[in-house]
């Protein structure tokens, strides 16, 4: 357990209102992630930060943005949620030592109707 | 629990045999590679990792073979057991760690251990 919590767990949401989504560490961590999960494409980075207020687009960061204001939290925002954005988000930090072991959160399902 | 994988390669094994769950990778720099297992309704837990300049490594149950020729990644499991029922998924990174670190995953593989 890496001290993340993701909030909130579950969200459905209507098609064009703003959606944000908060991952939270304890442990001062100073890489943060966010993946999508869906069937078929297994997990996708959409942005990741390597510290406070430094963040860099993923592979599918298209109608994301990202802010990290604080270490602790990771901050994922769609400003118009799309029924495309349906899926199951996850946020990850990176552990420390020699390995580059992700430790992920429980997920945030979000629902765009 | 959240589904993860409607169409993922499946993989069904009786209990107490081997699992071999296999994946290729396109990016000839990658460095580092991980194996995931995620349970239904879960995040994605570490297995094992290993670097390009290792072929094999060992864990308790688990080992990772790796055919940098080929771009190939297996997990073997032994023994599989119920509780090893999950999707499994390989990642790679072009390095250990470091700046600009960030993990690629494949598509996965659903394991089925019937008892």
């Amino acid at each position: 357990d890496a001290g993340i919590t993701q909030s909130p767990r579950h969200k459905v949401t209507e098609t064009g209102t703003p959606v944000t989504l908060r991952c939270h560490q304890t442990e001062n961590h100073r890489y943060m992630y966010w993946y999508r999960q869906d069937p078929g494409h297994g997990l996708r980075l959409i942005h990741y930060s390597y510290g406070v207020k430094d963040t860099d687009k993923g592979e599918v960061s298209d109608g994301y943005s990202v802010s990290r204001s604080k270490t602790e939290d990771f901050l994922l925002t769609l400003e118009s949620a799309t029924s495309s954005q349906t899926s199951v988000y996850f946020c990850a930090i990176l552990g420390r030592g020699n390995t580059g072991e992700l430790f992920f959160g429980e997920g945030s399902r979000l629902t765009v109707l | 629990g959240e589904s993860v994988g409607l169409h993922l390669p499946t993989l069904s094994v009786q209990e107490g045999d081997n699992s071999i769950i296999n994946c290729a990778y396109s990016n000839s720099a990658s460095d580092y590679f991980i194996w995931y297992k995620q349970e239904s309704g879960k995040g994605p837990q570490f297995i094992i990792d290993i670097r390009s300049n290792m072929d094999k490594r060992q864990g308790q149950r688990v080992t990772v073979l790796l055919n940098k020729t080929v771009k190939h990644l297996s997990l073997q499991i032994a023994a599989t057991q119920p509780g090893d029922s999950a999707v499994y998924f390989c990642a790679e990174s072009p390095n250990s760690g470091g700046s600009n670190y960030k993990l690629t995953f494949g598509k996965g593989t659903l394991l089925t251990v019937n008892p």
